[in-house]
């Protein structure tokens, strides 16, 4: 079975300053997706980035930016520029492709907050 | 695209009444649907799975005669929480995959129904 580990309950960051939240998964899978969504004050679940386990390129989304080290099982996020608007729980998860039925397994969560 | 809505987002109802809850895909097709529970600062826990037109598959713990789960369609999946008590008071998320490519392969989700129990 798949687990996603998430060590960092906490986080915080200055306005405008760089975080890296960290996560590490274990499957003996060699194709797989792994998410990072963000769950603000509203609880809306938003999809943040999406990593192909068979693509080498750290995917990035304008100021996320992932660090997929396939070998190692770690999946980071960096979050440059912080805003405000950043400040969320925000979700690890890993998924097996085409496994229909098979939901997202997710971490335990880092709450980020941004200080003004 | 891939949006997904809930409704109501909130409800308030009294012990011993039903709760249904929808979920729905707006602008693609869910083969699969997930309904998942959150409490406070927690990560989100699993209750079932369901395919259109056929019977969910509930995670253990969950009691499916309390949580009743409908796929009626390929865009449309409900909860209904019966004979609710203060206990089931929670946050409920559904959540949709696609039927092919990225949708198949990621999960979107609903904005959430806060449910209270009186």
């Amino acid at each position: 079975a798949q687990t996603v580990t998430q060590s960092q309950p906490e986080m915080s960051v200055q306005e405008a300053e760089t975080v890296t939240l960290s996560c590490t998964y274990d499957t003996s899978e060699n194709n797989y997706y792994l998410f990072w969504y963000k769950q603000p004050p509203s609880r809306q679940m938003i999809l943040v980035i999406r990593q192909e386990a068979y693509k080498q390129q750290n995917a990035t989304e304008n100021r996320f930016s992932v660090n997929f080290q396939k070998a190692a099982k770690s999946f980071s996020l960096k979050i440059s520029d912080s805003q405000l608007g950043d400040t969320a729980m925000y979700f690890c998860a890993f998924m097996k492709p085409n496994s229909g039925n098979t939901p997202l397994v997710f971490g335990k969560g880092t709450r980020l907050s941004v200080i003004a | 695209g891939a949006v997904v809505s809930q409704h109501p987002s909130w409800v308030i109802c009294k012990s011993g009444t039903s709760v249904k809850i929808e979920c729905r895909s707006l602008d693609f097709q869910a083969t699969t649907m997930f309904w998942y529970r959150q409490f406070p600062k927690q990560s989100l826990m699993l209750m079932a799975t369901s395919n259109e037109g056929s019977k969910a598959t509930y995670e253990q713990g969950v009691e499916k005669d309390k949580f009743l789960i409908n796929h009626a369609s390929l865009t449309l999946s409900t909860l209904t929480v019966t004979s609710a008590h203060p206990e089931d008071s929670s946050f409920y998320i559904c959540s949709a995959r696609g039927q092919g490519g990225v949708l198949l392969d990621t999960q979107y989700f609903g904005p959430g129904t806060r449910l209270t129990v009186l």
